[in-house]
């Protein structure tokens, strides 16, 4: 079993509509978890970032995790076609000699059509 | 500010050959880190160097992948006797020490062909 698991899709919605993208991982090690979404010919960029179970939001976005799960998710509110990307979902340890290092999923990527 | 640059953008190179990739971290930035992106995989570790600390080469797939870090800066991955398998996009991605839990600066990479 892979450590994260993330649906490649495509996933293909229209303008305005509501996105969950998601995760599942099965290091119980795993204590932060973070969302980067990468344009096309364009490196990862940072988009948010949790430690905790629960929802964190920013603007459009919701993030949430469910530890007991080992389940997380990001939800795109009221999509535009300017979020078409890949969003790969990240994590770490909380501890450890290589805490530096994350554990990204595959990446899922996402169409949003005017 | 400048953000992670690396070079060349693209490199097209005939098996057996040798590469070297360059990586230009953000000014300030003590961590650097290689990953490789393959085709319809996600970012795989390659290799981290924090200040004038010995670097974490766990994850380098074979002895014909090396790396290092000049002055605690620029970076050069170097690929020797290049094979088919290892055409993939080469990311370079730096931050500060005290971010370095979760937040990674990416350059665009470098996207490798090897014919």
């Amino acid at each position: 079993q892979k450590e994260v698991e993330q649906d490649p899709g495509p996933l293909s919605v229209p303008e305005g509509a509501i996105v969950s993208l998601n995760c599942t991982y099965s290091n119980s090690a795993f204590q932060y978890f973070m969302w980067y979404r990468q344009y096309s010919r364009k490196g990862p960029e940072l988009l948010m970032y949790t430690y905790s179970s629960g929802n964190k939001e920013d603007g459009r976005f919701t993030a949430q995790v469910d530890k007991s799960s080992k389940y997380i998710s990001l939800f795109i509110r009221d999509s535009q076609p300017s979020d078409s990307a890949t969003y790969l979902c990240a994590h770490r340890a909380r501890s450890g000699g290589s805490n530096y290092k994350l554990t990204f999923g595959k990446g899922t990527l996402l169409t949003v059509n005017p | 500010g400048a953000g992670v640059s690396q070079s060349p953008s693209n490199k097209v190179t005939e098996k057996g050959k040798d590469v070297e990739l360059r990586c230009d971290p953000i000014s300030g930035h003590t961590a650097l880190y290689w990953y490789r992106q393959s085709l319809g995989q996600g970012l795989e570790f390659l290799i981290y160097f924090q200040g004038n600390s010995a670097p974490d080469k766990s994850g380098l797939p074979s002895d014909r992948f090396s790396a290092e870090r000049t002055g605690g800066s620029v970076s050069t991955l170097t690929i020797q006797r290049t094979q088919q398998e290892d055409s993939a996009v080469y990311l370079c991605a730096s931050s500060w020490t005290h971010r370095i839990h979760y937040e990674q600066y990416f350059g665009p990479g470098t996207r490798l062909t090897v014919t």
